[in-house]
């Protein structure tokens, strides 16, 4: 069973164009994190989110953390070609649970 | 640099051959975990471990050994590999086990088992 199910699973879209990745379970989580992956490379973290309803920007990335904590978004705004990655959403439910990765989002923005 | 170094970046190697994928990190940090990286199934955490001399299963441990000998270094060891070990692995790290803090990953290793 997937705890975090992410989707869509892939995305290719024009340059300047908008997109929300969704990242959802059926159990709460005590904080969500959303990596980038780029080929070759490991993920490298984008941003933490701890409390329900909470909304952080990074320039034109926006993530929102659910009110009961089962859920996060990210959406990118004007998307461009140095956006296109794998994007994974972590959450961890207790200290004594391994953290968990969603299968991720493969996006192409295509210039 | 901050960073988590692992060697080799590239693997090739014949079913039943020891093999060991080295793990470092210069930032001091208490817990490290392995993963492994495959095509629909994500990332799949293989062993961790809390502080030296502490480790625990993954998700999937089958088949592969770790030690912590030292808080910088977390080898990862496959004794007999088999053609399902093929994978892109990733050794992490974080400063403590809470989950909001920043896990660092290294740049990977490709294993091909033949």
């Amino acid at each position: 069973t997937q705890l975090l199910e992410q989707s869509p699973q892939f995305l290719s879209i024009q340059e300047g164009e908008n997109l929300t990745v969704y990242c959802n379970s059926s159990s709460v989580f005590s904080s969500l994190q959303w990596y980038r992956q780029e080929p070759g490379e490991g993920p490298v973290l984008l941003v933490t989110v701890v409390t329900g309803g909470e909304v952080k920007k990074l320039k034109r990335l926006t993530f929102q953390f659910g009110d009961a904590r089962k859920d996060s978004s990210l959406h990118i705004t004007a998307a461009q070609p140095g956006d296109t990655g794998l994007y994974l959403c972590a959450g961890g439910i207790s200290g004594n649970t391994p953290l968990v990765f969603g299968k991720g989002t493969r996006l192409s923005v295509i210039a | 640099e901050a960073q988590v170094t692992q060697n080799p970046r590239y693997l090739i190697t014949v079913t039943g051959k020891k093999l060991t994928v080295t793990c470092s990190q210069n930032m001091n940090h208490e817990y490290m975990s392995w993963y492994r990286q495959d095509p629909g199934l994500g990332l799949r955490q293989i062993y961790y471990s809390m502080n030296v001399e502490v480790t625990d299963k993954g998700d999937v441990p089958e088949g592969y050994k770790v030690s912590r000998k030292e808080k910088r270094n977390f080898p990862l060891i496959l004794e007999s590999p088999s053609p399902n070990q093929t994978s892109l692995y990733f050794c992490a790290s974080r400063i403590g086990r809470g989950w909001s803090t920043e896990a660092f990953f290294g740049q990977g290793t490709r294993l091909t088992v033949v």
